[in-house]
């Protein structure tokens, strides 16, 4: 079965370390990955997409994530955080090329940003 | 331009009655899909209407159902309620076609007594 895996339910960096979260997924055809934040109470908003073409994808708010084909990976990565980077983080994956309505989620990852 | 609207944002119900949460998608958009999230199983795919039609399905019994109207919006519902059923319910809308981001509303928090 397809699925996504977030490794490290739990992430602390102290203000301005770099960030990095971890998705790995399972298929020998590559998907479309995203990342997506989440903050307290909200719903879920779009960081960053990889469809095809540059494997090095960035996104809003200073974040950007690299495709590996041969690690099937999609990291996502921030050079130095920011208090308002807290939140939880998914990895999602979609193998319908003629919609995004479903996507296949990761557990999630809260980043906690130290002062 | 308003963002994906779902009502109400908190419901409380006991075990065995159903209910009915709304999502108003972005002007515009015609694919409605739902996620169900918690705090064990995290977000998973309920299914996604597009064009008032039912186009993918999630691994969920048939207690949960939907449907979406001329205008987009769209309505899930759930019969017989049972206490693993209390959760998060988002609402996402999009373009519909090709692979655009999805736009998540705040959500339903639903919980079963």
């Amino acid at each position: 079965a397809q699925s996504v895996t977030q490794l490290g339910s739990h992430v602390s960096v102290s203000e301005g370390a770099l960030v990095l979260l971890r998705c790995n997924y399972s298929s020998s055809v590559p998907p479309y990955l995203f990342w997506y934040v989440q903050y307290p109470n909200q719903g879920l908003q779009l960081l960053l997409k990889y469809t095809t073409g540059a494997t090095l994808v960035k996104g809003i708010n200073g974040f950007e994530a690299e495709f590996k084909k041969s690690e099937t990976s999609f990291h996502l990565t921030k050079p130095s955080a920011h208090m308002s980077d807290a939140a939880e983080y998914f990895c999602a994956v979609s193998y319908f090329s003629g919609n995004t309505g479903k996507l296949i989620f990761g557990q999630g990852t809260t980043l906690q940003v130290k002062p | 331009k308003a963002g994906v609207t779902q009502t109400p944002r908190y419901l409380i119900k006991t075990r065995g009655q159903q209910v009915t949460l709304s999502c108003s998608p972005i002007s515009g958009h015609r694919s409605v899909s739902w996620y169900q999230q918690t705090p064990g199983q995290g977000l998973q795919f309920l299914f996604e209407y597009f064009s008032e039609t039912q186009r993918n399905k999630g691994n969920f019994p048939g207690r949960f159902s939907g449907r979406q109207f001329s205008n987009s919006r769209s309505e899930m519902n759930v019969s017989t309620l049972e206490l693993g059923d209390s959760a998060l319910y988002l609402c996402a809308s999009s373009i519909g076609t090709g692979v655009e981001k999805l736009f998540f509303g705040s959500g339903t928090q639903l919980s079963v007594l």
